[in-house]
């Protein structure tokens, strides 16, 4: 079936720590994204790539980075700069440009240890 | 700063009642306003979308009111099923940020029996 992977569903980070979070599509989607989810805080965003080797900041992306060196692939990777990584992190993908709906994986809960 | 507001926060419904759930904006450059629902620990799923130029849309039980001039527009789910019990997010699309989505904060919807 074709969908949105997201990995691992749980991760703990130490202090000081780097940790990337996996997201992998075969849905030949163009466009992909990160959003981060708090309770009672709706879904904000991260990062977004619309084509490969090219991804531009949403509203929340310091301590965070990314890459999208293939389509399917789109990792974010949580720095030791992110001083509250406690979240539950959801990656999206969309066809670019089009009213298509965007397709969610199902998160990745991130603590701290 | 959040651009979508959504109201309520939480609602309670019996069974065979009406669940309606509100949004307002102010960003007219928003093209596109879908609603996901979200049981716990999955991932957001599309519910129903409508365009702009579209005042109302029905898909089964779920149907989007659309007030362009108001800027608001809303849920209804009809007969409620202690199976819709989700939290239901309202969101809004603007060709900027590339096709990102801005989410309302969510409202957390129970059904009795």
């Amino acid at each position: 079936d074709g969908g949105i992977t997201q990995s691992p569903k749980y991760l703990f980070r130490k202090e000081g720590q780097n940790v990337t979070l996996s997201c992998e599509q075969n849905l030949n989607h163009d466009a992909m994204y990160w959003y981060r989810q708090d309770p009672g805080q709706g879904l904000r965003l991260i990062y977004y790539s619309q084509i490969v080797n090219d991804f531009q900041k949403g509203d929340i992306a310091e301590g965070y980075s990314v890459s999208r060196e293939k389509k399917e692939s789109f990792p974010l990777t949580v720095t030791s700069a992110q001083k509250n990584p406690t979240a539950f992190y959801l990656c999206a993908s969309t066809p670019r440009g089009s009213l298509q709906p965007q397709h969610f994986g199902d998160g990745t809960r991130l603590s701290i240890l | 700063q959040q651009q979508v507001k959504q109201s309520p926060q939480s609602l309670i419904v019996q069974k065979g009642g009406i669940s309606i759930i509100n949004c307002a904006y102010e960003n007219t450059a928003f093209d596109y306003f879908p609603w996901y629902q979200q049981f716990p620990g999955k991932g957001p799923a599309l519910l129903i979308a409508i365009r702009p130029d579209v005042s109302e849309k029905k898909e089964g039980r779920f149907t989007i009111s659309f007030n362009k001039s108001a800027k608001q527009f809303s849920l209804h789910i009809m007969d409620s099923q202690p199976g819709d019990s989700a939290t239901y997010f309202c969101a809004a699309r603007t060709p900027n940020s590339g096709y990102a989505l801005n989410f309302g904060k969510g409202t957390s919807l129970l059904v009795t029996p």
